[in-house]
């Protein structure tokens, strides 16, 4: 079990760059989440997927974040035109059973820094 | 909503001391809630899960926690602290049956020797 793969683990982009961020969830995990921590605000909930389909997204921020899953073996996070606020540790988790378990297991994290 | 409370920002316990981390919880129901700890530079990984049922759960290398319904809370313990305990620990509850696990803001174990 290789556990949840996150590439990269750093990335420094300028400002109004695009970054994206790759994640692999645990081979048989039917579900997919997206995590930014910081230390002002902690770990915010991004979104969501469940066997690959878009169930909630109601933590992204719409303008220039997105997220897809086009397969069950990995899911992308992008962010476009990025500014200094985006400066976080993203974090990717999978859960068995559609994740209503609660019990998620997480990636080492992607730490994006925005000069 | 859901929402959890981490009153403890940082804890400073010496090596082989007790250790109880707070957490308070919120939520309409009986949830799920649960234990997280995150290790330098290491993703968060689970350490108990409490569901309905006993309110004392066990979980890994020692840790145990207790579930309060009068009080909404979810305290985590252990009775010996060893300095490998350096962390940053999670409580985080989630709706019987739902998807979304809402976490604390965390508290930061400092072991002294």
């Amino acid at each position: 079990n290789a556990g949840v793969i996150q590439t990269p683990r750093h990335k420094v982009t300028g400002k109004g760059q695009e970054a994206t961020l790759w994640c692999e969830p645990i081979s048989g995990h039917s579900a997919v989440f997206w995590y930014r921590q910081t230390i002002v605000q902690g770990l915010e909930f991004l979104t969501y997927f469940r066997n690959q389909a878009p169930i909630d997204d109601s933590g992204m921020p719409k303008e220039r974040f997105s997220a897809q899953m086009p397969n069950q073996s990995h899911s992308t996070l992008k962010i476009q035109s990025t500014q200094p606020q985006d400066s976080a540790v993203y974090l990717c988790a999978s859960s068995l059973a559609g994740g209503n378990t609660g019990q998620l297991y997480f990636g080492e994290g992607s730490k994006l820094t925005v000069l | 909503a859901q929402s959890v409370t981490q009153p403890d920002a940082r804890v400073t316990v010496s090596e082989g001391a007790s250790l109880q981390l707070r957490c308070k919880y919120s939520y309409f129901g009986t949830p799920y809630l649960f234990w997280y700890v995150q290790y330098p530079r290491q993703g968060l990984q689970l350490l108990l899960k409490y569901y309905p049922g006993d309110p004392v759960v066990q979980g890994v290398n020692g840790f145990e926690a207790e579930f309060s319904k009068s009080n909404s809370s979810f305290h985590l313990r252990k009775a010996s602290v060893h300095w490998s305990d350096w962390a940053v620990y999670f409580c985080a509850v989630s709706r019987t049956g739902g998807y979304k696990v809402v976490f604390g803001s965390g508290t930061r174990l400092l072991v002294s020797p």
